[in-house]
């Protein structure tokens, strides 16, 4: 596509479901980083895929979020069990290269009530 | 580990005016990437501006300038005859020049600029 692609735009989930965000990245783009940016606050590294593989996930909070890219394109960040500090926006950004230029995605605000 | 700091948390600018944003890092990386990124009430976020560390020139993008003083490690940014839109957050980021995981941003707290017509 022509830019990052992340759905939903907005999600509100009651404490304790699961949720699934999705993040398209621009075809061809074989670096795909997640970022948690709390209100306020600048985003933080979650996690990073080099095609399919993910290289490193030691900015994922817990063993509730887990993170997929199965066939080097989508990308999708699971949040079980949610809970009320989850809530934040969560970006995804892609780049042609490793080491290249990102271009961002809009983000999904995720909201826990 | 490096580190991205922003001192001023609010900052505010006259219409056509000129304002410095502040940005300071710490690292000991020799060569890296240092980013100004623009995040409006929509919280898309924009790239502005780009400066390589090896490169002694200052980088700029029409209203858009920074000041990179490596010794110093500041980076910040100019925007000149300031415009309604410019109004937003303004993040800092770093990035090694390594690929892979340690080519991840870090990014500062931001700074919200507020423009008065």
């Amino acid at each position: 596509g022509a830019g990052v692609s992340q759905s939903p735009r907005y999600k509100v989930t009651k404490r304790g479901q699961d949720v699934a965000l999705r993040c398209d990245p621009i075809s061809g783009h074989v670096s795909l980083y997640w970022y948690r940016q709390a209100l306020g606050q600048g985003p933080e590294f979650l996690t990073y895929f080099n095609y399919e593989a993910q290289q490193d996930k030691s900015g994922l909070p817990n063993d509730r979020f887990s993170a997929e890219r199965p066939e080097g394109s989508i990308s999708t960040l699971t949040i079980q069990r949610t809970e009320q500090r989850d809530s934040a926006m969560y970006r995804c950004a892609s780049s042609l290269a490793q080491g290249g230029g990102y271009t961002f995605g809009s983000g999904t605000r995720l909201t826990v009530v | 580990a490096q580190t991205v700091t922003q001192s001023q948390p609010e900052m505010s600018v006259q219409e056509a005016e000129t304002v410095t944003l502040s940005c300071t890092y710490d690292t000991s990386e020799s060569d890296y990437y240092l980013f100004w990124y623009k995040q409006p009430p929509s919280r898309q976020m924009i790239l502005v501006i780009r400066q390589e560390a090896y490169k002694q020139q200052n980088a700029t993008e029409n209203r858009f300038s920074v000041n990179f003083q490596k010794a110093a490690k500041s980076f910040s940014l100019k925007i000149s005859d300031s415009q309604l839109g410019d109004a937003a957050m303004y993040f800092c980021a770093y990035r090694s020049p390594y690929g892979g995981s340690q080519g991840n941003l870090i990014f500062g707290k931001g700074t919200k600029l507020s423009v008065k017509p």
